[in-house]
């Protein structure tokens, strides 16, 4: 079983700050995935990446396969931003389209 | 533009009483996928399908049942409802391209 963690589980800033969210795994696998879910909301994919980094709009999602490490940053934080955001990985050596592993999330909250 | 819609948004059922949360498609993604979300937990696997390839979870309650009649539509039936099936239910779809798209969830209440 992959054990996925992630870090801070709450992170509350100031808009306009430069917001990080970190994510390690235990096993090896084919890509991993950030979620985003507004309170009382569905879903919203973010990234899904299997190597180096991905950028849309303000926010960078970067992995490291060597350290299973991933990492999401968003800049420019406004407070729409405030959400949870999760992260997600497949099982090891399955299918990308496999049974998901979730982190516990970090519940972001961005002050005007 | 909806791409994964569930309908409805929000549902109130009796106790007992079967119910039918839908999802439709318009990817044309092979791959979909019903997760049950409890406050404040992270998303459960319920099902998933490739194509008409139907996948249960060996946890999934036998209460639970799923219909995939095409490509663009499933189905998440709840034969008798009990007040601890209450939670978000996401309808997602998968491709190794795009990656998941969620639909915006049925919030089911029991009463």
């Amino acid at each position: 079983k992959n054990e996925v963690e992630q870090s801070p589980q709450n992170l509350t800033a100031q808009e306009g700050e430069f917001i990080t969210i970190n994510c390690s795994y235990s096993v090896g696998i084919s890509a991993l995935h950030w979620l985003q879910q507004h309170p009382g909301g569905g879903i919203v994919s973010l990234f899904m990446l299997s190597s180096g980094k991905k950028k849309h709009g303000r926010l960078i999602a970067t992995i490291n396969i060597q350290e299973k490490h991933s990492s999401l940053h968003i800049t420019a934080s406004h407070p729409r931003d405030s959400a949870v955001y999760i992260c997600a990985v497949p099982p090891r050596g399955g299918t990308s389209y496999g049974k998901l592993t979730f982190g516990q999330g970090t519940i972001l909250t961005v002050h005007p | 533009d909806a791409m994964v819609i569930q309908n409805p948004r929000y549902q109130v059922t009796q106790f007992g009483k079967p119910v039918t949360l839908s999802c439709s498609q318009t990817l044309n993604h092979n791959v979909m996928y019903w997760y049950q979300q409890k406050s404040s937990q992270a998303p459960k696997l319920l099902f998933h399908y490739y194509d008409k390839d139907f996948n249960n979870e060996a946890d999934t309650p036998d209460n639970f049942q799923s219909r995939r009649p095409n490509t663009s539509f499933c189905f998440l039936d709840i034969r008798s409802p009990g007040l601890g099936d209450a939670a978000m239910y996401l309808c997602a779809t998968f491709t190794p391209f795009h990656g998941y798209t969620f639909g915006s969830g049925t919030r089911l209440t029991v009463v």
